[in-house]
């Protein structure tokens, strides 16, 4: 079992819809990272939280630690928002980060 | 300001072969790490640079070396290339210091005939 487990793997949204992306880990982390990944590669940080919830445009992360559990957030989805969504978890004590696999979102118009 | 740059941005090698991958961080930032990413899988973490040391190393062997700058520039060097190396390379800058985001480069592309 992953240390980092995302769902779904795979997300297809009609553009307006609400979307909702989960997180599950089973370590003690200190902060956790929501990344965006494009086709070609390149990886944009999204948010980073270590309580509660964060909110940035259309985007919205929230997080339980007792739980171990976050989530992402998109409302009102659209085409552009097509990409892979990464959570990340930042083990305490070192800077290394363990990664989820990535859902794959895609939103036709 | 140039966020983290990182090349070449595609290279194809032949098993056994050597590869050095180059990555420039984020202005201001002096940590870098290198991440794998296999196709279809999320980014594992290779190991980290800073003040020109590997601080901290992920379940990578030998073959995967690196180096850190005066400049806090990085490369990534493999030996001995096998198939499984093909992935894309990723690079990412922090500064140490902070719990800072990371700043991930666009990645290189290694694919290993």
């Amino acid at each position: 079992k992953n240390e980092v487990e995302q769902s779904p793997q795979n997300l297809t949204a009609q553009e307006g819809e609400f979307i909702t992306i989960n997180c599950s880990y089973s370590v003690g982390i200190s902060a956790l990272h929501w990344l965006q990944q494009h086709p070609g590669g390149g990886i944009v940080s999204l948010f980073m939280l270590s309580s509660g919830k964060k909110k940035h445009g259309r985007l919205i992360a929230t997080i339980n630690i007792q739980e171990k559990h976050s989530s992402l957030h998109i409302t009102a989805s659209h085409p552009r928002d097509s990409a892979v969504y990464i959570c990340a978890v930042r083990v305490p004590g070192t800077y290394k980060y363990i990664f989820g696999t990535g859902t794959r979102l895609k939103v036709l118009a | 300001d140039a966020g983290v740059t990182q090349s070449p941005t595609h290279l194809i090698k032949t098993r056994g072969q050597q590869v050095t991958l180059r990555c420039s961080p984020k202005s201001g930032h002096d940590t870098v790490s290198w991440y794998q990413q296999a196709l279809g899988q999320g980014p594992q973490f290779i190991f980290q640079y800073y003040e020109e040391e590997e601080r901290q190393r992920g379940n990578f062997p030998d073959r995967f070396s690196g180096h850190q700058f005066p400049n806090y520039s990085s490369e990534l060097n493999v030996n001995a290339l096998l198939l499984g190396d093909s992935a894309l390379y990723l690079c990412a800058s922090s500064l140490r210091l902070t719990n800072s985001p990371l700043h991930f480069g666009n990645g290189t592309r290694l694919t290993v005939t």
